[in-house]
């Protein structure tokens, strides 16, 4: 069975520092991950996603997500962390065959102070 | 406009009493999803569908039920309400290259069940 772990329900980030958004995947197949922000009031919406080829994925908003096998991770990262980007972040994974189900981690609401 | 739409936005209801969540969407995709949320949990599947003639249980199904009355709309309807259905409630469409498709989210719907 396909799961996901974010590592950190909360994280909190002074504006300008280094965004780290944690998620490890277990797959007993070759995964498909995700990551999708929710901004408050508001639906959730892709940032990026690893299918296959390059391991560094570039999302929108300058978020980026490294696929690494050997750690069953796919962490998110951001350089400099502004104030909009104050949202809950999910880690999903997606399942193997024909379907295109979702699994989701339980997410990780990070906040931006001045 | 809107490329998935639900409504109602918001809804408080009693325990006991039938309540229908609708989804609509323009983007022409064929699959659809129900997903509920819950703080800390993340979000879980209750049902999919891929076409209007196939509906499938999705990992939290008990308690609800859908109809696809056509390939653009897809309702969630919970046949006799109860507190633990209390919930964020999302509608989500893909198309068709699955695992790996993007799925894109409706705002969602907050249920309150007294």
């Amino acid at each position: 069975a396909q799961s996901v772990t974010q590592l950190g329900s909360h994280v909190s980030v002074s504006e300008g520092a280094l965004v780290l958004l944690r998620c490890n995947y277990s797959s007993s197949v070759p995964p498909y991950l995700f990551w999708y922000v929710q901004y408050p009031n508001q639906g959730l919406q892709l940032l990026l996603k690893y299918t296959t080829g390059a391991t560094l994925v570039k999302g929108i908003n300058g978020f980026e997500a490294e696929f690494k096998k050997s750690e069953t991770s796919f962490h998110l990262t951001k350089p400099s962390a502004h104030m909009s980007d104050a949202a809950e972040y999910f880690c999903a994974v997606s399942s193997s065959g024909g379907y295109n189900k979702l699994i989701f981690g339980a997410g990780t609401r990070l906040a931006v102070h001045p | 406009d809107a490329d998935v739409t639900q409504t109602p936005r918001n809804r408080i209801t009693k325990t006991g009493k039938r309540i229908m969540l609708e989804c609509s969407q323009t983007k022409g995709h064929d699959r659809m999803y129900w997903y509920r949320q819950d703080p800390g949990l993340g979000l879980r599947l209750i049902y999919y569908s891929f076409d209007v003639k196939d509906i499938n249980k999705g990992e939290i199904s008990d308690g609800y039920s859908v109809s696809r009355q056509a390939q653009a709309k897809f309702s969630l309807s919970l046949e006799s309400a109860i507190p633990n259905q209390t919930a964020l409630y999302f509608c989500a469409t893909s198309g068709s290259q699955a695992p790996t498709d993007t799925q894109y989210f409706g705002p969602g719907t907050r249920l309150t069940v007294l």
